[in-house]
């Protein structure tokens, strides 16, 4: 079955310091997405990145950047220099194909938490 | 920019209403899709319809029925509610990808209670 886990619960970081969410997922589909999204406290989902299993190229989006390692099951998440508006609750996703629907198995979420 | 609208952003109900949560989206997009978030647990799948009048559930439907008569608007209906359906319900639309998967685009979130 499909599993994502973010291990990370809560995570507290003084403004500029850099920071990593991970994300560790299962699926034994060869082909298969994974995503990021952003909860900020009004509490809409925000979409932040896709990312195709066959594509392990590193992706850097301003202070965003992320590391897909396919050998590792992991799709981490780094936020340089960290501002107090970055301060949400972030979901990694993994996408299943059901039906010509795209089903996202989410993790538990990570809450970040930026200090000024 | 895609709209996802969520009739109410909070609703207080009692145990044994029935409950009606409506979620409309003005993007023409095949797929919707109801969550509900809770706390260490994420975003869990109830029903997902990629088409009108077609309805799939997910991962925990018990409690739940779903209604799609038109295609921007897919509703989640409580048939009986209970105090354990309290937490924030989420709806989500995509576009139908033949070759690739669509990101699914969210509402605000309707917080629920059930007393």
């Amino acid at each position: 079955a499909q599993k994502v886990t973010q291990a990370q619960t809560e995570i507290s970081v003084v403004e500029k310091e850099d920071v990593t969410l991970d994300c560790v997922y299962e699926t034994r589909d060869t082909t298969y997405y994974l995503f990021w999204y952003k909860q900020p406290p009004s509490g809409e989902l925000v979409f932040l990145i896709r990312r195709n299993s066959f594509d392990e190229q590193n992706e850097i989006s301003g202070r965003y950047s992320w590391n897909f390692q396919k050998s590792t099951s992991s799709f981490n998440f780094t936020i340089t220099a960290s501002q107090v508006v970055d301060s949400a609750v972030y979901f990694c996703a993994l996408s299943e194909r059901i039906q010509g629907a795209q089903k996202l198995v989410f993790g538990q979420g990570t809450r970040l938490t930026i200090n000024p | 920019d895609v709209k996802v609208t969520q009739s109410s952003r909070y609703l207080v109900k009692r145990t044994g209403e029935k409950v009606f949560l409506e979620c409309v989206q003005d993007m023409d997009h095949e797929n919707m899709f109801w969550y509900r978030q809770d706390p260490g647990l994420g975003l869990r799948l109830i029903y997902f319809s990629y088409d009108v009048k077609m309805k799939e559930k997910g991962d925990i439907p018990e409690g739940y029925s779903v209604s799609r008569e038109k295609k921007e608007r897919f509703s989640l209906i409580l048939e009986s509610a209970s105090t354990n359906q309290t937490s924030m319900y989420l709806c989500a639309s995509s576009f139908h990808g033949v070759t690739d998967n669509q990101p699914q685009h969210f509402g605000d979130g309707t917080r629920l209670s059930i007393l």
